[in-house]
Order: C-alpha cells, then structure tokens, then sequence
C-alpha cells in the first residue's frame, strides 16, 4: 500500500508570505495527525482528524495555523503570515484506529521562513 | 504531566557492539509505548511497540526493548551494531492509550563507527 505522502519536501518562504502544506494519509486511514518539530527540540503534536472532524487541535500554536480536511481525505496545513520561529519539519502521520497501533508518518516538508 | 525522557542526544558505538538508548517515561495510567527511526531525509519508521502484552517487545532490523514498569523505562537494545543503524531515534508514549497524541522524547542520534 502507498505510504503517507507529503508534499513539498522543502519549502522556503520569506516571514509574512503564506505556505500551504499538505498530506494524503494511506487509503482507509480516518485518522490523520499532523505534528512539527523546530529544531532542536522534540516533535510535538499539532492536530488530529478524525475523517473531516477535527478531534484534538490543542497543540496548535496560535490562529495563524489553519488546518483543513476537507471530504476526510487529504490534509492541508496553511501557515499565514508565516513566522521566522514556525521554521522546522511538519510530519503528517495516519492509522486505522486510534492509538493502539502506532502511526504511519510521511516523510516530512521541511519548512523555512527566512 | 506526561513526558519522555532520552539519555543522550548522541551515542556513538562500533560496529558490532551493543545498542542500547534509553528512554524513560512519566504517566498516570499504563502507557502504550513506541520507538521510531528517522534516516537521512526520511520519515519517522516505527520500530517496535508496547501495548500491554509482552514486556519483551520484539521489532525490526534486530532491535528490541523491554517495558519495566517498575523503573518506568523502555530502553531500546540491539546485540550488534550495524553501519546502516546510524540515524535518529525517538521513543513516544501515548500516555492513555485510547487517545490521540504521542508524546515524543527530544531523540538520540546514534553514530555507528567501522
């Protein structure tokens, strides 16, 4: 099966521009997660999707954050205006069921706000 | 509140020789707990779980680590290092089990010399 995708890879954006991030969870999958990790420090949670439901968006960091799942398919994480300190690698994970077995992470989009 | 703690930002060993990163946790309820990798300009790969069965927890590439409840631990070990070991390694609990966010450890990189 086709893992969890993120696209893009890389991202280099000047402070005060707007990115668009995004992810396709494997097929089936209802639950996505994004988390990010700033350098340096642990990853950390963002937001979970249950379908197109948000479940849990306790870990975003403020309303310059906006994330979508719209038809409970892929995710978009908007970030606008972008900030110097939300530079760092955003994961997109997915699972069946909640918890209990773990995650699928995709690779990654590194993201740098310069 | 639930954390995770790694010793060590940074191991390095010998090819052939013993693993072993540390990773030790705080929750109020029984954990499920998991290890992950990150090689270069991957995403995370999950290498084992804990989820209440086994204590002894078997996983991929020859690793495996063991839940002490009393000590609060689940240090991930393997018996002989390989070249193709060297990467990142994140220990994660999710503190509730039937909840959403892993709570991850700040990673240890593990160095492996020839």
């Amino acid at each position: 099966e086709a893992g969890v995708t993120q696209f893009p890879s890389h991202s280099v954006i000047e402070k005060g521009q707007t990115v668009t991030l995004r992810c396709d969870p494997i097929s089936g999958h209802d639950n996505l997660y994004w988390y990010r990790r700033v350098m340096g420090k642990e990853i950390k949670f963002l937001l979970h999707f249950v379908k197109e439901s948000k479940q849990d968006e306790s870990g975003m960091p403020n309303n310059r954050f906006l994330a979508e799942r719209t038809g409970g398919t892929y995710s978009t994480l908007k970030v606008q205006p972008a900030e110097l300190e939300d530079s760092g690698v955003y994961f997109c994970a997915s699972s069946q069921k909640q918890g209990i077995h773990g995650y699928t992470f995709g690779s990654g989009t590194r993201l740098t706000v310069v | 509140a639930q954390s995770v703690t790694q010793l060590g930002s940074h191991v390095s060993v010998s090819e052939g020789a013993l693993v072993l990163l540390r990773c030790n946790y705080s929750s109020s309820v029984p954990p499920y707990l998991f290890w992950y990798v990150q090689y270069p300009n991957q995403g995370l790969q999950l290498l084992l779980k804990y989820t209440s069965a086994a204590t002894l927890v078997k996983g991929i590439n020859g690793f495996e680590a063991e839940f002490k409840k009393s000590e609060t631990s689940f240090h991930l070990t393997k018996p002989s290092a390989h070249m193709s070991d060297a990467a990142e390694y994140f220990c994660a609990v999710n503190p509730n089990q039937a909840g959403t966010a892993l709570i991850f450890g700040k990673g240890t990189t593990l160095s492996v010399s020839s």
